[in-house]
């Protein structure tokens, strides 16, 4: 069965320093793996997603992910983090799992961003 | 005007009582969904639609049921509303994409905050 760990539930980082948040994913087949962002009183918008093509994954705003197999992990970085990106974020893994195709999503990471 | 509109974005009602959240959408998808959000479990399931005349239970169904009413409007019951379905519920829709299943984005709209007293 698939299972995704978010392994921080908050991240708070100051502006302008690197952000990393952390995914890890349990899948027997061959995954999807995506990341959503939730801002306050905001549904999620996905932000980059990986469906076995370039392992390095580039989405919205300055965020990048790598698909890493062998490490079982999908972490999301930015270089340099903006007020703006306050928000929580959303790990999701989308796979064969018994009785049909299933996105799991992970419990998010809250990042915090200091002035 | 928002892509995907929930109705109502908040809503507070007492234990047994029936409640209704709406979803409609404009994006043309054939694909919708009703997730719930808990504080520190993330998203789950409860129902989803492929289509007009297919719906599908979530791994939380236990408790409420839909109905696509169109390909652009699907809504999530509780019949009789208890305090452990507090949270806030979401929509969402995809497309039918090419290739590989589940690979597509999903669309959400901004949630409907449901307290049960």
């Amino acid at each position: 069965a698939q299972s995704v760990t978010q392994l921080d539930s908050h991240v708070s980082v100051s502006e302008g320093t690197p952000v990393l948040l952390r995914c890890n994913y349990s899948s027997s087949y061959s995954p999807s793996l995506f990341w959503y962002v939730q801002h306050p009183n905001k549904g999620l918008q996905l932000l980059l997603k990986y469906t076995s093509a370039a392992t390095l994954v580039k989405g919205i705003n300055g965020f990048e992910a790598e698909f890493k197999k062998s490490e079982t992990s999908f972490h999301l970085t930015k270089p340099s983090a903006h007020m703006s990106d306050a928000a929580e974020y959303f790990c999701v893994v989308s796979d064969l799992d018994t009785g049909g195709f299933k996105t799991i999503f992970g419990a998010g990471t809250r990042l915090f961003v200091k002035a | 005007d928002a892509d995907v509109t929930q109705t109502p974005r908040n809503r507070i009602t007492k234990t047994g009582k029936r409640i209704m959240l709406e979803c409609s959408q404009t994006k043309g998808h054939d694909r919708m969904y009703w997730y719930r959000q808990d504080p520190g479990l993330g998203l789950r399931l409860i129902y989803y639609s492929f289509d007009v005349k297919d719906i599908n239970k979530g791994e939380i169904s236990d408790g409420y049921s839909v109905s696509r009413q169109a390909q652009a409007k699907f809504s999530l019951s509780l019949e009789s509303a208890i305090p452990n379905q507090t949270a806030l519920y979401f929509c969402a829709t995809s497309a039918i994409t090419s290739g590989r299943p589940n690979t597509g984005e999903l669309f959400f709209g901004e949630g409907s905050r449901l307290t049960v007293l």
